[in-house]
């Protein structure tokens, strides 16, 4: 069962649009939501996190976007460039306990930034 | 700093081979994670574990895969006998958790071992 539902799978946006990519979830005790970011030939790398406390974090052209009562959260990239062209996940996981803990996966939306 | 190093970066082996995948995670990291990558079901957690010790495996396909973690700084993946539906990406990933109650931290990965079983 997957715990984390994103979509859409691909998506295609002009050079300076934005790209929202969009993940839901069930379960309320997750409490850490990254977003990580992978280009071809390379392992996926943290792009921006956020906790349930906020509802909108932003680092640079990248904001993600949080809303808890409707378990659900965003990542919206400003002014999209083709070098933002790569695959996107978003992930959840719970308080961690002694033994550490897994992150879920969502399962990826491809971007093509088209110049 | 370096990050979590895998090796080796390409393996094609004929079915029925034994394929063994490493994996050096970030110094000072003390849970570690093995993933398989897909088109076909994305991000697969295979294993992970903590200080050493695995503790859940529940994501392993088949008696065929096995792990370890013989100290902190390196880790095995092993694949015997080998088919070709093994054919993947396997990432490693370490993270730092546990050991601030409440407080997740991000996993980083390694840039992957691609593997082709003829």
């Amino acid at each position: 069962q997957q715990q984390v539902k994103q979509s859409p799978q691909s998506l295609i946006v002009q050079k300076g649009g934005i790209s929202i990519i969009n993940c839901a979830y069930e379960n309320t005790a997750f409490d850490y939501f990254p977003w990580y970011q992978q280009f071809p030939g390379k392992g996926p790398a943290l792009l921006i996190a956020i906790r349930p406390d906020v509802s909108e974090k932003k680092e640079g052209r990248f904001t993600i976007s949080f809303n808890k009562s409707a378990k659900q959260f965003s990542l919206h990239i400003m002014d999209s460039q083709p070098g933002d062209s790569a695959t996107y996940f978003c992930a959840a996981s719970m308080v961690p306990s002694n033994t550490g803990n897994q992150f879920y996966f969502g399962t990826g939306t491809s971007l093509t930034v088209i110049p | 700093d370096a990050g979590v190093i895998q090796s080796p970066r390409h393996e094609v082996t004929e079915m029925g081979q034994e394929v063994t995948l490493r994996c050096k995670p970030i110094s000072g990291h003390n849970s570690l994670f093995w993933y398989r990558q897909t088109m076909m079901r994305g991000l697969e957690l295979l294993i992970y574990f903590n200080n050493n010790v695995p503790i859940d495996d529940s994501g392993m396909p088949e008696d065929r895969f096995s792990a370890k973690m013989p100290n902190a700084s390196f880790s095995t993946l092993k694949i015997q006998p080998s088919e070709p539906r093994d054919s993947a990406v396997y990432f490693c990933a370490s993270s730092l958790s546990g050991v601030l109650r409440h407080s997740n931290q991000p996993q980083h990965f390694g840039d992957g071992t691609r593997l082709s079983i003829l």
